[in-house]
């Protein structure tokens, strides 16, 4: 099965530009996070969805910060306007629940963001 | 946002070493998940544990659910250089379906 994929894998834009981080999951999964990981502050969960609908958004940092998830294959990450502290790797992960209750997740391979 | 204690944070091994590190919290978890992530790559998931007093192993790894529920434990035998990279636990509440990371373990095996 493939795994998380992301795209773009770098992204490098100037400030006040928009931003498009996309996401597909893994087939199957009904949960899927956006995180930020950085040196200073590691991985922050930023938002997450279950079964297409955002459940809990509070790790998003400012309004300039937003996420869509129109169906089970696909979710974007948007920044507008982006500004240089936006920089960061982005990383979605999705996450089904086992038989026995267990929830794994799975990361994708990461956007590393610069924004100039 | 809240983080899990992890330590050591960076650790300097020889090859063939056994390597030991752990996380614990101030919260009771009913799920503990290990990471490795190597540079420019997203953490893979390499062990997860969902009972207290679990022991799980993968290969040379092995980890483990802490009885009290807030800590566990990731030993790695017989060091390689591949075993490079950086190792993350993360831990998850009843009820929730927020993972919460800790900071990291650094791990660096000389040849």
């Amino acid at each position: 099965d493939a795994g998380v994929i992301q795209s773009p894998r770098h992204e490098v834009t100037e400030m006040g530009q928009e931003v498009t981080l996309r996401c597909k999951p893994i087939s199957g999964h009904d949960y899927l996070f956006w995180y930020r990981q950085t040196m200073m502050r590691g991985l922050e969960l930023l938002i997450y969805f279950n079964n297409n609908v955002p459940i809990d958004d509070s790790g998003m940092p400012e309004d300039r910060f937003s996420a869509k998830m129109p169906n089970a294959s696909f979710s974007t990450l948007k920044i507008q306007p982006s500004e240089p502290r936006d920089s960061a790797v982005y990383f979605c992960a999705s996450s089904r629940t086992l038989a026995g209750g267990g929830r794994e997740q799975y990361f994708g391979p990461g956007t590393r963001l610069t924004v100039t | 946002g809240q983080q899990l204690n992890q330590s050591p944070q960076s650790m300097f091994i020889q090859e063939g070493e056994d390597v030991s590190m752990n996380c614990t919290s101030s919260s009771i978890f009913n799920t503990w998940l290990w990471y490795k992530q190597e540079p420019g790559e997203g953490p893979v998931l390499l062990i997860a544990l969902y009972k207290a007093g679990e022991l799980t192993s993968n290969g040379r790894l092995t980890a483990q659910f802490g009885i009290t529920r807030k800590d566990s434990f990731l030993n790695i035998s017989a060091s390689i250089p591949s075993d490079v990279g950086i190792y993350f636990c993360a831990g998850l509440t009843s009820g929730t379906y927020k993972y919460i990371f800790g900071t990291g373990t650094r791990l660096k095996v000389l040849a």
